[in-house]
């Protein structure tokens, strides 16, 4: 069975402030992995996907298979940065498997 | 073109009660998914639909809960004899096809159950 874990329910960074959102996963095959985010009023949303490697919004993501993790990373947050995060995990089935999310606040 | 639609936006009912809540899903999306979000919880999977069968209904908590869909459009999501432990969002998502992992949500329907 898969399952995808987000240690922190809340993180508090300052505008400009580098930002880091942990994301392990367990599933004994080879899995796509997914940031979405929901914006205060707004449906959630893909972010980015890892086999894209790209970077959105300045948000990257690296898998790392050995580590099992795919954390969400931003070098200088914004305010508009602030929102709900959810690390996902795509695998046999079709389902997304999500974690319970992290909820960033950029401060002024 | 139009995203993927829910409604009702919120529905408040009498435990006990039955309700339907519906999905529009984008259209040519054949893939269509029904999650559950309860308060301060992360997205719970309820089923996944390929066309109109549904070959993963895994994550159905009860036989109060059944859905069905028409072709590739509308889906409905049922829930008998609704308990206060039902109260969520439920959130409807499409995607274009199997394995096509991005899928796009709809708004949702903020269940009550009182």
């Amino acid at each position: 069975a898969q399952r995808v874990t987000q240690p922190e329910k809340l993180l508090s960074v300052f505008k400009g402030a580098p930002v880091e959102l942990k994301c392990n996963y367990s599933y004994s095959g080879s899995p796509e992995l997914f940031w979405y985010v929901q914006y205060s009023r707004q449906r959630l949303q893909l972010l980015l996907r890892h086999i894209s490697r790209e970077s959105i919004k300045g948000f990257t993501a690296d898998l790392n298979k050995g580590e099992t993790s795919f954390h969400l990373k931003k070098p200088f947050a914004q305010e508009e940065d602030s929102a709900m995060y959810y690390c996902a995990l795509g695998a046999a089935g079709n389902k997304l498997t999500f974690g319970g999310g992290t909820r960033v606040l950029v401060k002024p | 073109g139009a995203g993927v639609s829910q409604s009702p936006s919120n529905k408040v009912t009498e435990k006990g009660k039955d309700v339907e809540l519906r999905c529009d899903p984008i259209s040519g999306h054949t893939a269509l998914y029904w999650y559950r979000q309860r308060l301060g919880q992360g997205l719970e999977f309820l089923i996944y639909f390929q066309g109109n069968s549904a070959p993963d209904k895994s994550g159905l908590p009860s036989d109060r809960f059944s859905a069905e869909r028409t072709g590739e459009s509308v889906s409905t999501l049922t829930i008998q004899r609704t308990q206060q432990e039902d109260s969520a969002v439920y959130l409807c998502a499409s995607s274009l096809g199997p394995r096509r992992y991005e899928q796009y949500f709809g708004p949702g329907t903020r269940l009550t159950v009182t």
